[in-house]
């Protein structure tokens, strides 16, 4: 069982260039996320998923873009990388409900450099 | 407006000795799940507990216990007899079960256990 895996680990950017932020879970989660962790931030929610075809806007989504064709992926895309979006990525998935076993499951995480 | 607040920046705490995680939460829904995150510096998010708004008692995991006053809406970590490898960052994270409910983080308490 691999849980969520997410690609790359690290990544280096040009200021300007597009790249995507690969997500996959094999626990048919129905609710998927992408976080952005910067020092002192804490993790701040980019975009979210409930299903496929559904997605929908967090705290910080400006320059990123989100799809979700399947239940499994739920890539994040960077359209024009600046430095600000330096960053540690997570990706994240879990049950849409409250309850026992309903924590999220977390991606490696993504270490982004935007030169 | 902030949902999480974790107001310890940073906290130490010697081997074997009990240590208390605060954190605050606000919300209007009667119904919502409570959950502790752990972060070691290798960079990956670890469960470690949760708490459901309706649960009668407090939750426990092994070491970890969490102190639920839902009056005060706190939802305090303690983790008992300190262990080296509990030096991490620590999250409380929430997630409403009304309309479209994302998962919340706090900040995060940086723990420093020393021998």
């Amino acid at each position: 069982n691999a849980g969520v895996t997410q690609t790359p680990k690290f990544q280096v950017l040009k200021t300007g260039q597009s790249m995507t932020l690969q997500c996959a879970q094999d626990m048919n989660h129905e609710y998927m996320s992408w976080y952005r962790q910067d020092p002192g931030m804490g993790l701040r929610l980019i975009h979210y998923s409930v299903g496929a075809g559904i997605t929908d806007q967090g705290e910080v989504p400006n320059g990123y873009n989100v799809s979700r064709s399947t239940t499994e992926d739920f890539p994040l895309r960077l359209l024009s990388a600046a430095p600000s979006q330096t960053s540690v990525y997570f990706c994240a998935s879990s049950y849409y409900r409250t309850g026992r076993g309903t924590e999220a499951f977390f991606g490696q995480g993504t270490r982004l450099t935007v030169v | 407006a902030q949902k999480i607040t974790q107001t310890q920046p940073g906290m130490f705490v010697q081997e074997k000795e009990a240590v208390t995680l605060d954190c605050t939460y606000d919300t209007s829904d009667p119904s919502y799940g409570l959950f502790w995150y752990k972060q070691p510096s290798s960079g990956e998010m670890i469960f470690l507990i949760y708490q459901g708004s309706y649960d009668q008692q407090n939750a426990t995991e092994g070491r970890y216990s969490l102190n639920f006053q839902k009056a005060r809406k706190s939802a305090n970590l303690v983790i008992s007899a300190s262990q080296l490898g509990d030096s991490a960052m620590y999250f409380c994270a929430m997630r409403e079960m009304s309309g479209y409910s994302t998962l919340t983080f706090g900040k995060g308490t940086m723990l420093l256990v020393s021998p």
